[in-house]
């Protein structure tokens, strides 16, 4: 069984949304911190946010900040992505990932790819 | 927030020992306990394979260590074999804007 599954991802034109989706199976997930993660096609990996175990702290990095919105349902094991104004840089396979502990990411999903593009 | 740097690619014969670096800043590397390292195949996900600068995940292989100096981390493969060929990416946290930053990552070639 695959502990980290995410959904959501597909082809959407600049500007555009989309709701990423992770459910997390196996783990008590409302103990763990959780965090997105993306990576461009051919790149290397870049941390995007993070939610505390009962979502009351929130951080973004500079390249999505107050275009996308990190939430959680702890009831559903879930883990969540809004995606607003979506560019085409937005581009990439996107990861949820816990906290295992404090400062890294384990375990990890096998990802979900978005395109942003016309 | 600048990724942490990394040699683009490191190379070695199989038995031999290979040393991948990760230079930060006082801000993260410096000053954070925080570091972690990702072994990653080639259209898989990131897997864990070095916490805490030094600590190793059950199940890792102990060839596999971890360290750091000042604004540097290292990751070091030991007896390096041909299925450690893959990517490998540093990861500290960072207290700019309370965020994590990953390194530029660096290919492993075994000869």
């Amino acid at each position: 069984e695959v502990p980290v599954v995410e959904s959501g991802g597909g082809l959407v034109q600049p500007g555009g949304s989309l709701r990423l989706s992770c459910v997390v199976s196996g783990f008590t997930f409302s103990n763990y911190e959780a965090n997105w993660v993306r990576q461009a096609p051919g790149k290397g990996l870049e941390w995007i946010s993070y939610i505390s175990s009962i979502g009351g702290t929130i951080y973004y990095a500079d390249s999505v900040k107050g275009r996308f919105t990190i939430s959680r349902d702890n009831t559903k094991n879930s883990l969540y992505l809004q995606m607003n104004s979506l560019r085409p840089e937005d581009t990439a396979i996107y990861y949820c990932v816990l906290n295992g502990g404090p400062g890294y990411f384990d375990p990890w999903g096998q990802g979900t790819l978005v395109t942003v593009s016309s | 927030q600048s990724a942490l740097t990394q040699p683009a690619s490191v190379s070695g014969s199989p038995g031999q020992s290979i040393t991948i670096s990760c230079t930060g800043t006082s801000s993260d590397i410096g000053v954070y306990n925080y570091v972690s390292w990702y072994q990653q195949y080639p259209g898989k996900a990131p897997k864990l394979m070095i916490y805490e600068v030094s600590d190793r995940p059950s199940g890792v292989s102990n060839r596999f260590s971890g360290s750091k100096s000042g604004n540097t981390a290292s990751l070091t493969i030991s007896g390096l074999q041909a299925e450690d060929e893959a990517d490998y990416y540093c990861c500290s946290y960072t207290s700019i804007s309370d965020s994590y930053v990953f390194g530029t990552g660096t290919k492993v070639t075994v000869l």
